[in-house]
């Protein structure tokens, strides 16, 4: 299995600041997505980061708000951008290896609070 | 990705198996069952997946009705610390643009 980490694991921002988002899996993965469940409600996928390109983003999320980088095989950026309380979330970094068992995984989150 | 039907909350005693259905009657042939579940404040941890035949692993077995239309999750013998929400997705197997939706999940209480 993935060893995932995710930093910060909790932070508590200002309305209007942007915050960044760190992913660091323990090998080279084929897929990695990135994830945000609001208080109470189940996961839904912002994005597919991609290796090299642009994310490929869900219905409803966009590049100018969730700007996602991904560098390499083992590390991606989530950037939540111009945040408000409603962007109040945890947000889930998960990967996926397609050429083994194809098993996703998740990272143990970070908790973000706007004021 | 064919939905998928969940009762929103169940209840088992800690020691007795605890049964969790899904409804998944649109999926199609190519796709697979997934389980995961959510322990409070921690990133869903995956359990088992099937595609026709009934699966077993050291955490849970699972059940697909013949049709494909149906499944059940077995924790042989639940403890306190199964109590999570559980998330039963349909997905395809392997391939680049594949990717997991959850739906609402069951949250399983289990009592002592």
């Amino acid at each position: 299995s993935a060893v995932i980490s995710q930093k910060p694991s909790r932070d508590i921002c200002q309305r209007g600041t942007s915050l960044t988002i760190q992913c660091q899996v323990d090998s080279q993965v084929t897929m990695m997505f990135w994830y945000r469940q609001q208080p109470g409600q189940s996961l839904t996928l912002i994005a597919t980061a991609n290796q090299g390109s642009e994310a490929t983003y869900e219905s409803g999320f966009v590049i100018d708000k969730f700007p996602i980088s991904r560098p390499n095989l083992t590390f991606s950026t989530l950037t939540v951008s111009n945040m408000s309380p409603e962007d109040s979330s945890i947000y889930l970094c998960s990967v996926r290896q397609i050429l083994s068992t194809d098993t996703q995984y998740f990272g143990p989150g970070t908790r973000l609070t706007v004021l | 990705d064919a939905k998928t039907t969940q009762p929103p909350s169940m209840d088992c005693a800690e020691g007795r198996a605890a049964n969790l259905p899904c409804n998944h009657s649109t999926i199609s042939g190519n796709e697979y069952v997934y389980w995961y579940r959510q322990i409070h404040s921690q990133g869903p941890q995956y359990i088992i997946h099937g595609l026709k035949n009934n699966e077993t692993n050291e955490m849970a077995s699972l059940i697909i009705t013949e049709d494909r239309k149906s499944s059940t999750l077995i924790l042989p013998h639940a403890t306190l610390r199964d109590t999570a929400v559980y998330y039963c997705i349909v997905g395809r197997y392997g391939g680049a643009t594949n990717k997991l939706i959850f739906g609402t999940g069951t949250l399983l209480a289990v009592q002592p």
